[in-house]
């Protein structure tokens, strides 16, 4: 079964706490991203990665970090930095121009 | 900066009625635009227009994208409550396939009435 999982599916973050949201793809696509959505507010990008070993900031990457060690693999940390995490969180792929999406992480501040 | 507008922002409407949802766009490097619909979680892909005035067609959804307008709009015909979700316009940039972005717009949100 092909596709895009990320997990958990929510996840509470406590003041402080760095939180690592998950997400694999096994559709064999180069390109992986990470987006924040809030109500009224579309997707924003925060981080992408072209290529293994190879990620870029997107335009709201202040208080994340990424890492792609594996092509099926793009994980997203939340640091303690990140001062309103409370969002929608949703990984992509893409192997030319269209992007799809995995399922979502919802993270609530406890 | 890229610019990705859509509008209305939200609108509701009745079963049967046919809607039409706009995107305009200020880019650079502008590659081909992006239609999604978002229910409950994830975006799913409707449409992908890179050609001025060819409509791409799915059922009761068609799309077309205006490249002199910088402009694409999004009709639903007879219209049915599982159309009620945001809907996603994203504009692709960049060089090369390799190098592209997305950016999107805030999203429409449809409510369809029975």
């Amino acid at each position: 079964d092909g596709g895009i999982t990320q997990s958990p599916k929510y996840l509470f973050r406590k003041e402080g706490q760095n939180v690592t949201l998950s997400c694999e793809q096994n559709l064999n696509h180069d390109a992986m991203y990470w987006y924040r959505q809030d109500p009224g507010q579309g997707l924003r990008l925060i981080y992408y990665s072209q290529i293994v070993n190879d990620f870029q900031k997107g335009d709201i990457a202040e208080g994340y970090s990424v890492s792609r060690e594996k092509k099926e693999s793009f994980p997203l940390t939340v640091t303690s930095a990140q001062k309103n995490p409370t969002a929608f969180y949703l990984c992509a792929s893409s192997i030319r121009e269209t992007q799809y999406f995995g399922p979502g992480t919802r993270l609530l501040v406890l | 900066e890229d610019k990705v507008v859509q509008s209305p922002l939200s609108l509701v409407v009745h079963e049967g009625d046919t809607v039409t949802l706009n995107c305009s766009y200020e880019v650079t490097n502008f590659r081909s635009l992006l239609w999604y619909k978002q229910e409950k979680k994830a975006p799913t892909f409707l449409f992908m227009l890179t050609s001025s005035g060819i409509e791409k067609k799915s059922g009761r959804l068609s799309s077309i994208l205006d490249k002199k307008e910088l402009s694409s709009i999004l009709n639903i015909t007879a219209t049915q409550t599982g159309d009620s979700a945001i809907y996603l316009c994203a504009v692709v940039t960049g060089s090369t396939g390799a190098n592209s972005k997305l950016t999107f717009g805030k999203g429409i949100t449809l409510s369809v009435r029975p």
